[in-house]
């Protein structure tokens, strides 16, 4: 069946680089998203990328795919505290549309 | 400012009671799904819905769980009876499944206490 796996924890200094990996098994995944939780809110989309992409960059987020090893990355430039949250990766098939989800990466972003 | 709106925000009930949670999607969305988030499970499919009908609930717990779809704007996710195991926060998402366009809106959530 379908698996994504991330680390649980990642703890930076502002103004550092965050990035947040994630792994999947799903071949015939199409799209792979990131969200982002905040305590007591519910997810908010940060960007996806299609699988036929290896990097989609927006603004000081970058997310960079290795389909052959099956890996997704979200990386924050300059993070600040309001970074602070739990970072979800999930990843879709073109039909079906309904996504699986990692078990969550808490970045702890330190002034 | 268009967004999944879900009520109530929070429930409480007691045990063996029934419990429904609301979801207006976005205008326009063909598609809704129902997530449950536990610490222990994380985000776990229960059900979804294309155009109002039901494509998948295998995730629900089909002797207490129903989930409907009324009209366009309404979903509906029931509890009868309720139990402890239930507690969790329910989202609602909704999406677009005609373009290229994969995303997918939650809504904030129902965070459901079974005493």
């Amino acid at each position: 069946g379908e698996d994504v796996e991330q680390s649980l924890f990642l703890s930076v200094r502002e103004g550092d680089s965050s990035v947040i990996n994630c792994t999947y098994t799903d071949s015939s995944s199409t799209y792979l998203y990131w969200y982002k939780q905040e305590p007591g809110a519910g997810l908010q989309l940060l960007t996806y990328i299609f699988s036929n992409m290896d990097m989609k960059q927006d603004q000081r987020l970058t997310v960079l795919l290795n389909k052959k090893d099956k890996h997704l990355s979200l990386r924050i430039a300059d993070t600040q505290t309001g970074d602070s949250a739990i970072y979800f990766c999930a990843e879709s098939d073109a039909g079906r549309r309904a996504l699986t989800f990692g078990s969550g990466t808490r970045l702890q972003v330190q002034p | 400012d268009a967004r999944v709106t879900q009520t109530p925000r929070h429930k409480v009930t007691e045990m063996g009671q029934e419990v429904t949670m609301r979801c207006q999607p976005i205008l326009g969305h063909n598609t809704v799904f129902w997530y449950r988030q536990t610490m222990m499970q994380g985000l776990e499919l229960l059900a979804y819905f294309r155009n109002r009908a039901p494509l998948d609930d295998s995730g629900m717990p089909k002797d207490r769980f129903s989930a409907e779809m009324p009209d366009a704007t309404l979903a509906t996710l029931k509890i009868q009876p309720s139990e402890p195991r239930d507690s969790a926060v329910y989202f609602c998402a909704s999406g677009l499944v005609l373009t290229p366009k994969p995303e997918a809106f939650f809504g904030q959530g129902t965070r459901l206490t079974v005493v």
